[in-house]
């Protein structure tokens, strides 16, 4: 089983779409999770990181956290086709020393249609 | 703004070249990471180094080496290029106790 499981897609909505993308892991020690966005030929740049069961919301972005089900969501409200990228899963035991490794999934590619 | 400046954007290069790709940052930060991504596969892990002079390899070592001789520079080599290293390749930093890695816009290399 890999550490972890995130569905490649492609994922196409049309505009004003809620957006659900979701990741699975194995290792209960990850502590840490983080979603990163990539658009075509660019470097992943980081869009929301949460450290605590729960959700975290910043403007159209809900991040959600499930230790128990070790099972992490990103939501995207009213989806625009700016938001159209890669989404990247990311995860790591700990925050710093020897723990700064993250362990990636392979990507979700969405597509907002206008 | 943080930044992570990578020397080339796109390389072209034959078989058994020796190839350098250069890393820059400008955040003071302690880790460095060199990654490639490729389609289906994902990104994986190549080198990282968590100070000046110090490396670890991550999951695919092979074929490559890399150096760090200051604080804000990481570099890739490939000794001897090989087709298979044809890829998109990408640097990232983060500060020591954060997780959250600061990425480069890529280097894509393709090996004739």
């Amino acid at each position: 089983q890999k550490e972890v499981e995130q569905d490649p897609g492609p994922l196409s909505v049309p505009e004003g779409a809620i957006v659900s993308l979701n990741c699975t892991y194995s290792n209960s020690a990850f502590q840490y999770f983080m979603w990163y966005r990539q658009y075509s030929r660019k470097g992943p740049e980081l869009l929301m990181y949460t450290y605590s069961s729960g959700n975290k919301e910043d403007g159209r972005f809900t991040a959600q956290v499930d230790k128990s089900s070790k099972y992490i969501s990103l939501f995207i409200r009213d989806s625009q086709p700016s938001d159209s990228a890669t989404y990247l899963c990311a995860m790591s035991v700990g925050s710093g020393g020897s723990n700064y490794k993250l362990t990636f999934g392979k990507g979700t590619l969405l597509t907002v249609n206008p | 703004d943080v930044k992570v400046t990578q020397s080339s954007r796109y390389l072209v290069k034959r078989t058994g070249e020796k190839v350098f790709l250069e890393c820059v940052q400008d955040m003071d930060h302690e880790n460095m990471f060199w990654y490639r991504q490729d389609p289906g596969l994902g990104l994986r892990l190549i080198y990282f180094s968590y100070d000046v002079k110090m490396k670890e390899k991550g999951d695919i070592p092979e074929g490559y080496s890399v150096s760090r001789e200051k604080k804000e520079r990481f570099s890739l080599i490939l000794e001897s290029a090989s087709t298979n290293q044809t890829s998109m390749y990408l640097c990232a930093s983060s500060h020591v106790n954060t997780g959250e890695l600061f990425f480069g816009e890529g280097s894509r290399l393709t090996v004739l």
